[in-house]
Parts: C-alpha cells; structure tokens; sequence
C-alpha cells in the first residue's frame, strides 16, 4: 500500500465546498484508477486514467466531479459543490500498464466528511 | 445490479481452522478474479489472483478456487490466523479492461 501515496488522508468540507483528493501513483506507475467506497458497501470504480488522457470515466456522477492526470504532478479527484452525500472513503490504485496482468495496487484512501 | 456478491457479511472463525469465503458474479465475460484483504483505515491489499483458463491457484496458506459453470469462487484459509481478520473483497475484471468490480466484503474474524 505505501507505494500510492493519497492525501490528504482524512478530508472535512462542508456543504458546497469544494474538495481535491491527491493520488501520487507508484513509481513507474502511469495508470491511475479512482475508487469510491460508501459506508457498508465495496469499492466502486469510478474513473481511469493515463497520463494527460481520461481512458474510462463511467464510473464518475456527470455532474461536479472530475479528474485529471497532468504530465507533471499527481492525479487530482476534484468534487464541487460537496453534498453529505459525497462522504466516503476515496481510493486511487496504479498500475505499469494495460495488458499487464499484474494487480491493482491501493493507496490508503482519503476520507472525506462532508458536514 | 450486483455483478459481484459476497452473501455473507461476516464469519467467525476459530484459529488453526478452515476459512471459506464465496463469491458469486453474474457477468460471464469476466475472465479474472482477485481476492484483496482490508484492515480499517487502510487500502484494500493485494491477496491472490486467478484467471479464468484455471480452477485453482495456490499461494501459502491461500488458495483460490473457481468454478466458472456456477460463476462462483471461493478463498480458503489454512490454518487461519488471528492477524488474518479483516475485511475481504472479491474483485473481478473482464478482458483487457483493468477496471475492477467489487464485491461488498466479508469481515472475518479469527478468534484466539
């Protein structure tokens, strides 16, 4: 787990705040996996990402979220206007490549409250 | 729609025995499945992968068992250990897609 680095690790907005969750993949990492897990449920895909491109986002709400993978820096999971709706625990996962059948590996998560 | 379940919430289990925890999936293009393990407050973590062309695999006291007819598969823990109680997830992908689809978890428990 130590090799995907998320923060911040706990996350307070209140009611139509703005949120940004950080994912730094693994080193030599260029996949980026964004994953929900509301209370009492598993993890739910949310996007995909490359580096610069989004590859699958049918996992994402269409409306005031969305994420981003620039060439230089980490992966940002952005949610506008957050609703208590919005509280869970936010995982990012990378891995080397497509085709490559070697697991998905996590970070430890950001939880977000929304108060 | 569940594509991937895990019926059993919890199971309890006494050291040094059996665990068993199933799951089942209804989406016949999936071709590969993975178990993670999951302790509070921290990401899910890589336990034991299969893919479809095999029924078994084996990794230590872990194996994964796949029966495609009945879209089922199951992890089993021999023997169990008190630092094995956590939170499992079945996890499934299909194709190339790396995408994966999780079950709800079972939280084992094993008792001293």
């Amino acid at each position: 787990n130590a090799g995907v680095m998320q923060n911040p690790r706990h996350l307070v907005r209140r009611r139509g705040q703005e949120a940004r969750l950080r994912c730094s993949p693994m080193k030599g990492h260029s996949h980026v996996y964004w994953y929900r897990q509301l209370p009492e449920e598993g993890l739910k895909f949310m996007v995909y990402l490359q580096k610069e491109n989004i590859i699958d986002e049918s996992g994402m709400p269409k409306e005031r979220f969305s994420a981003e993978f620039p060439k230089e820096g980490p992966s940002i999971l952005r949610i506008q206007q957050v609703v208590r709706g919005d509280s869970a625990a936010y995982f990012c996962a990378s891995s080397p490549m497509t085709g490559d059948n070697s697991p998905l590996h996590f970070g430890n998560g950001t939880r977000l409250t929304v108060t | 729609d569940q594509q991937v379940k895990q019926n059993s919430p919890s199971l309890s289990v006494q050291e040094g025995r059996i665990s068993i925890l199933n799951c089942d999936y209804t989406n016949s293009m999936f071709d590969y499945f993975l178990w993670y393990k999951k302790y509070p407050a921290e990401g899910p973590t890589f336990l034991i992968s299969i893919s479809s062309i095999k029924d078994k695999n084996e990794d230590g006291r872990f194996t994964v068992f796949l029966n495609k007819s009945a879209k089922h598969l199951s992890l089993h823990i021999v023997p169990s250990q008190p630092g094995d109680s956590a939170v499992y997830f079945c996890a499934a992908s299909a194709g190339s897609a790396r995408q994966l689809t999780f079950g709800s978890g079972t939280q084992l428990t094993v008792l001293p």
